[in-house]
């Protein structure tokens, strides 16, 4: 079917506002991804959920990231009290995984969010 | 640590010339490495992939990539580059155990621009 889907594709906000992104994973895909791409860090990885938790979110670069996944599926990454250190590329993937975790990751067309 | 390093930032071929994208990794175990590309404003599409076995491994659009554990090096190549290949490439590390398993580890890129 469908790869996977991200909304919106570009979001300005202004500093101190919250944002919600949202991605849609490819269907049946029970791990879900979500990763950051800055001019300045590179790809960092946020948190990851199997299901509907999220047994590694040890990439949250702060309190203000928050993330949750519901009905297996569509997963939304919220930040509060936005910064302009937020502005990059949000990237979700998915993936699933018949032996544990060393399966392949497939991309969403990413999130670019802009923080004024 | 795990790191990933990609030693070029950009690389400028002729078309039709033959490409190495170079990529070492450092971990101590047993690596699971991919390459993915990006083109502008377009999420990672994966090219190849390493998890065992053969390691020589092909991958789409003529892509291959060598496994090398005694360099700790996973390069890319390919015979005759196209115009089209022009994009941004990433190597990564997937760790193969511990509560970050599944997570990947991006290097930092390399732009590759073909001339005509």
């Amino acid at each position: 079917g469908a790869g996977v889907s991200q909304s919106p594709s570009n979001k300005v906000t202004e500093k101190g506002k919250d944002v919600e992104l949202r991605c849609d994973p490819i269907s049946g895909h029970t791990a879900l991804y979500w990763y950051r791409q800055s001019l300045g860090q590179g790809l960092e990885f946020l948190i990851y959920f199997q299901g509907n938790s999220a047994p590694d979110k040890s990439g949250l670069p702060s309190d203000r990231f928050s993330a949750e996944r519901t009905g297996g599926s569509v997963s939304t990454l919220t930040i509060q009290r936005t910064q302009q250190e937020d502005s990059a590329v949000y990237l979700c993937a998915s993936s699933h995984p018949l032996t544990g975790r060393q399966e392949t990751q497939y991309f969403g067309p990413g999130t670019r969010l802009l923080v004024l | 640590a795990q790191s990933v390093t990609q030693p070029d930032i950009h690389i400028t071929v002729s078309e039709g010339a033959s490409l190495e994208l170079r990529c070492n990794y450092s971990y101590g175990a047993t690596p699971y490495l991919f390459w993915y590309v990006q083109s502008p404003g377009q999420g990672l599409q994966l090219l190849l992939k390493y998890f065992s076995g053969d390691t020589l491994v092909q991958g789409i659009k003529g892509f291959e990539a060598e496994f090398k554990r005694s360099q700790s090096s996973f390069n890319l190549r390919k015979p005759s580059v196209h115009w089209s290949d022009a994009a941004e490439y990433f190597c990564a590390l997937m760790v193969g155990g511990g509560s970050t398993l599944g997570r990947l580890y991006f290097g930092r890129g390399t732009q590759l621009t073909v001339w005509p």
